[in-house]
């Protein structure tokens, strides 16, 4: 069945250091991809997807391009901060009609002043 | 607009009493999940309703555990008897139901059962 592979954490990087967060995938047909982040206390919430081959998803300096020959897509980011200190999780559609998605175990960073 | 609500926020109780979860998904929103995460297994995916109607279950750990969507704006999900080992952080999400869709989580609600 579909799955989806994270490096595993915790990763701890000082302010300012350039993030790179690995995922891989295994699915049948041509998944959506997302990754959502989660804060200390909080749900998890969207921070960036992708729909086909090639697109890059973007946002708060984080981005993620869908890579189909290598069935990866990394989280990267050049500069970290503080605040982004949290939980990352990689996920890909199921390819059903009712969005279920499949989750990485997550990645906690770290990020140290 | 208001997102995924989820009460109670913290619910502590014995072990051997009915538990009760509640959810109200985002209004028009027509996928409804159920998560529970803990250190141990991370995140589970426990079940998912589309229009009010179970489509997978299969992650649901026991019979002691039931989910319920009665209409389009409520759910719940309940533990009768519960036990220590349920203690995690249940989460409850909903989208659109579509594949390009995200789901959008609600801020979870922390269970434990002494």
């Amino acid at each position: 069945g579909d799955s989806v592979t994270q490096m595993e954490g915790p990763v701890t990087l000082s302010e300012e250091a350039f993030l790179t967060i690995n995922c891989t995938y295994t699915a049948t047909g041509y998944p959506s991809l997302f990754w959502y982040v989660q804060y200390p206390g909080e749900g998890l919430q969207l921070l960036l997807k992708a729909t086909k081959a090639d697109d890059k998803g973007s946002n708060k300096g984080f981005e993620a391009t869908y890579r189909k020959e290598t069935t990866s897509f990394h989280l990267e980011k050049g500069s970290v901060q503080v605040s982004d200190s949290a939980v990352y999780f990689c996920a890909l559609s199921d390819g059903g009609s009712q969005g279920n998605l499949i989750f990485g175990k997550g990645t906690k960073l770290s990020v140290k002043p | 607009d208001a997102g995924v609500i989820q009460s109670p926020r913290h619910e502590v109780t014995e072990m051997g009493q009915e538990v009760t979860l509640r959810c109200k998904p985002i209004s028009g929103h027509n996928s409804l999940f159920w998560y529970r995460q803990t250190m141990m297994r991370g995140l589970e995916l426990l079940i998912y309703f589309n229009n009010n109607v179970p489509i997978d279950d299969s992650g649901m750990p026991e019979d002691r555990f039931s989910a319920k969507m009665p209409n389009a704006s409520f759910s719940t999900l309940k533990i009768q008897p519960s036990e220590p080992r349920d203690s995690a952080v249940y989460f409850c999400a909903s989208s659109f139901g579509r594949t390009l869709q995200p789901q959008h989580f609600g801020d979870g609600t922390r269970l434990s059962i002494l």
